[in-house]
């Protein structure tokens, strides 16, 4: 079976960096475009990065470029979010997704999240 | 940027009614529209990927359908387990969402 699992989410301070992982297995990870989408407590969902089944493209939003850098390791079937100046309003839940092949950026299966919040 | 909104944002229908949102994009965005559930404490799930297509496991009650800027997504009999916040996406884009619930 698949599994997306997230880790790596906790409290920050404003200013402060963190890095999230998410461990895939059940698949193989090296064949599949991976993405992180966030929610925001009580909020709608917001697509953050993707990346290439081979990491040489990368894809982040404009709430996060320059702060956030999706990375992924193949040979360890892992997922990275590396997120610096953290803000307040980057506290969320953060899932890492699965896209499904051939349907454009489709998240076919999830992680069941890690919470980040930013406060002091 | 595309701008995806959905409605109603809210909505409360009695079990076995037939359901029905819409999804609107602010430019052609072609057959490229997502449909997800999402239950209270869960991840979303996806439903309906290029806008008709039904995912794999999902019950028949679900559908989707549209092209260019237009989109709708039904359930055909309301079940109390599709109590759930439903969203249409393209690419990086969610809509804001539809709360669906039972009378």
């Amino acid at each position: 079976d698949v599994q997306l699992v997230e880790s790596g989410g906790g409290l920050v301070q404003p200013g402060g960096s963190l890095r999230l992982s998410c461990a895939a297995s059940g698949f193989t990870f090296s064949t599949y475009w991976m993405s992180w989408v966030r929610q925001a407590p009580g909020k709608g969902l917001e697509w953050v990065a993707n990346v290439k089944e081979d990491g040489s493209v990368t894809y982040h939003s404009d709430a996060v470029k320059g702060r956030f850098t999706i990375s992924r390791d193949n040979a360890k079937n892992s997922l990275y979010l590396h997120m610096n100046s953290l803000r307040a309003d980057d506290t969320a839940v953060y899932y890492c997704a699965r896209e499904r092949p051939a349907a454009a950026c489709a998240f076919e299966y999830w992680g069941q999240g890690t919470p980040v919040t930013v406060s002091s | 940027d595309i701008q995806m909104t959905q409605s109603p944002s809210s909505l409360s229908a009695s079990v076995g009614d037939r359901v029905t949102i819409t999804c609107q994009a602010s430019q052609d965005i072609s057959k490229y529209l997502n449909w997800y559930q999402q239950k209270p404490g869960k991840a979303p799930s996806l439903l309906i990927y290029d806008a008709s297509n039904l995912e794999t496991g999902v019950p028949s009650r679900f559908s989707g359908s549209g092209s260019g800027t237009d989109f709708t997504f039904t359930i055909s009999s309301l079940q109390p387990e599709d109590v759930a916040t439903y969203y249409c996406q393209q690419y990086g884009t969610f809509g804001p969402g539809t709360t669906v619930d039972i009378k």
